[in-house]
């Protein structure tokens, strides 16, 4: 089973400021099954980023996704106040599809 | 646009079968290209992949649970189950399901049910 490690746990901002977030993998991950999630209170997961780098429909530019092998990366290069949440990452090229724990990004 | 709606019993007991059905809005249950999936979440925690059927019948189980799990897609009546036999106070969480196409994450995700198991 591949596991990812995300961090950090929580993420403490300010609107307008650069969030990075990382996702390791314990095995190689074919970047063309890495996924990125963001999760708010109440909600379901919604797909930002698929292949590790491309945005899902409707996405804004200032998300961003890169990385290959073990190491991923989720930027968000200026937070707006809807971007609070949590996001999560997926490897859905090895069974089982496995998630990492998740980064909660908040307002500091 | 595409909607998924689960729906179950919101409690179960312990022992019991947790028994939950997805309605999917948009008649895409047939098409091929499309991959069916249960994913849950016990409150407070992060996500677990269940389960994910395929549009020609394959099914894939995380192997943590696959003894007691069991999906199936009815294209007749436009929905997709999950069963889960045998459950314990573990196997309470918000359960979703979702839908991607081959070689994508899951896109589409239905709004969640919370089943807490509990006597």
């Amino acid at each position: 089973e591949i596991v990812l490690t995300q961090s950090p746990g929580t993420l403490s901002l300010s609107p307008g400021e650069r969030a990075t977030l990382s996702c390791r993998a314990s095995q190689n991950v074919d970047s063309s099954y890495l996924a990125w999630y963001q999760q708010k209170p109440g909600q379901a997961p919604s797909l930002l980023i698929y292949g590790a780098s491309s945005r899902a429909t409707g996405i804004p530019d200032r998300f961003s996704g890169s990385g290959s092998g073990t190491d991923f990366t989720l930027t968000i290069s200026r937070l707006e106040p809807e971007d609070f949440a949590v996001y999560y990452c997926q490897q859905f090229g090895s069974s089982p599809r496995t998630f990492g724990q998740g980064t909660k990004v908040e307002i500091k | 646009q595409l909607q998924l709606q689960e729906s179950g019993p919101g409690l179960v007991k312990p022992s019991e079968t947790l028994s939950l059905t997805c309605t999917v809005s948009d008649g895409s249950i047939g098409s091929s290209n499309y991959y069916w999936g249960w994913i849950r979440q016990p409150p407070g925690k992060g996500l677990e992949w269940i389960a994910t059927e395929s549009y020609s019948g394959n099914t894939y189980y995380n192997p943590s649970l696959k003894s007691r799990v069991t999906i199936s897609v009815d294209t007749s009546s436009n929905q997709f189950s999950l069963k889960v036999r045998s459950v314990t106070a573990a196997d309470t969480a918000v359960y979703y399901c979702a839908r991607r196409v081959a070689g994508r994450p899951f896109e589409y995700w239905g709004q969640g049910t919370l089943v807490t198991v509990s006597s």
